[in-house]
């Protein structure tokens, strides 16, 4: 089956900090891959989609320069969270569809907890 | 405004009993998918509904997408502790998902 693995789980590190997340999709390629964010007792909600050898498309209210994304490959997206502050603390989630299997449904990593003190 | 409307927000039930919860919405879907997260992990998709009136079975869990495709429920019978997480359901066509905002359930042993 088509798996999706995140890198780190898990990670604390102080105010001030950029922080990246590894999207990867292990047993297929992915053109297209999403970032979710989901705060503690909260919903799944879309920060970004991203596309493999162009600009992601952001959600409304996220600041493209706060979340760097970055798909270079077809089994790889980033996310980089610069300047990373408290508030930016959450779980981030990654997905991916595969591309050449039709309207499959989509895989999601295990997800980031980040952390900032 | 929310796309997706998920009731009961919480659910706390005793081990055994049987539930339902719903997920409804002023919109048609071609197809609405139920997941299921454990804290600290991902969703893990559950099943997909695509016809209207459709029924679906996943051993204890029976899922109904409604005549109109506009909602569609989940019941659980006898639940069992572990069962408990959060369950979201969701939209998309070619488009990314979209959640309702879940129904977080506890079942109690």
């Amino acid at each position: 089956g088509a798996v999706v693995s995140q890198h780190p789980s898990w990670v604390i590190c102080k105010s001030g900090t950029s922080v990246k997340i590894e999207c990867r999709s292990l047993d297929f390629q992915a053109t297209t891959m999403f970032w979710y964010r989901q705060f503690p007792k909260q919903s799944l909600m879309l920060m970004a989609t991203s596309n493999e050898g162009s600009k992601a498309t952001y959600e409304q209210g996220v600041e493209k320069d706060k979340f760097l994304i970055n798909h270079a490959s077809l089994t790889l997206s980033t996310l980089t969270v610069t300047s990373a502050h408290p508030e930016d603390s959450s779980f981030y989630i990654c997905s991916a569809r595969p591309w050449d299997r039709g309207l499959q449904p989509q895989h999601f990593g295990d997800g980031t907890r980040l952390s900032i003190l | 405004t929310q796309l997706l409307e998920q009731s009961p927000q919480f659910l706390s039930i005793q081990e055994g009993e049987n539930l339902t919860v719903y997920c409804n919405s002023s919109s048609v879907f071609s197809s609405l998918q139920w997941y299921r997260q454990e804290p600290g992990e991902g969703p893990v998709l559950l099943v997909t509904v695509v016809t209207g009136g459709e029924v679906k079975k996943l051993k204890r869990l029976t899922f109904q997408f409604g005549d109109a495709r506009k909602d569609s429920s989940l019941h659980i019978t006898a639940a069992q502790p572990g069962d408990t997480g959060l369950y979201l359901c969701a939209v998309s066509g070619n488009t990314p998902l979209v959640f309702g905002k879940g129904t977080r359930l506890s079942v109690i042993a």
